[in-house]
């Protein structure tokens, strides 16, 4: 099955400043990468997502990049702010076929903003 | 419009106990998903739904997981005989169309703690 490793684990940074989190996937049908935000005590939310036929969608200050040669994809927020401290998770899923979309998650990155 | 909801909120039971938990998904939405989240741990798929059929269970980590949907509305999700490796925050997502590449909504989550 699908296995996905996330990178850091934690990630500090001033306000002002850019954070970016990558994951890498295992299985080559993955054709589907969102990535949530969990806020304390909150339900994770969607921030932005890629699909394989394109390698790189931005959304205000939120970017994704994804390379599907090497497996890997991942997600660059410019201009930090306090509100963006969060647990970031990234995900892979096949769209179609027998995987039916489930979603196989990264184990999460802590992004702490500083003022 | 209203989102997924989840009931209870907060559940804590006596090991040996079972444990009922309800999902209501976004009207209209097909597919539902669970999943369990861990303390510090990323999210782990459990069941997938299409309509009332439960095509992939291959998350549910012991016969005493069970869940069923009616309607092709709500969901439930049963553990029977629980354990203290069952505590958690159990998760539910649901999107628009079945075979993965939708948005999934999560509700708010069942944090479970057995005693």
């Amino acid at each position: 099955g699908e296995n996905v490793e996330q990178h850091p684990s934690t990630l500090s940074v001033q306000e002002g400043d850019s954070a970016v989190i990558k994951c890498t996937y295992s299985d080559s049908a993955s054709n589907y990468f969102p990535w949530y935000k969990q806020e304390l005590g909150k339900r994770p939310q969607l921030i932005i997502d890629i699909r394989s036929n394109v390698g790189e969608k931005k959304d205000q200050r939120i970017a994704v990049t994804l390379n599907k040669t090497a497996k890997h994809f991942s997600l660059h927020i410019t201009e930090t702010q306090p509100e963006d401290s969060a647990v970031y998770f990234c995900a892979a899923s096949r769209a179609g076929g027998t995987s039916y979309g489930k979603l196989t998650f990264g184990q999460g990155t802590i992004l702490t903003v500083h003022p | 419009g209203a989102g997924v909801s989840q009931s209870p909120s907060n559940k804590v039971t006596e090991k040996g106990k079972d444990v009922e938990l309800r999902c209501d998904p976004i009207s209209g939405h097909t597919a539902l998903y669970w999943y369990r989240q861990s303390l510090g741990q990323g999210l782990e798929f459990l069941i997938y739904f299409q309509g009332n059929s439960a095509p992939d269970k291959s998350g549910l980590p012991s016969d005493r997981f069970s869940a069923e949907r009616t309607g092709g509305s709500v969901s439930t999700l049963t553990i029977q005989r629980t354990q203290q490796e069952d505590s958690a925050v159990y998760l539910c997502a649901s999107s628009l169309r079945w075979g993965g590449g939708d948005t999934q909504y999560f509700g708010p989550g069942t944090r479970l703690t057995v005693l």
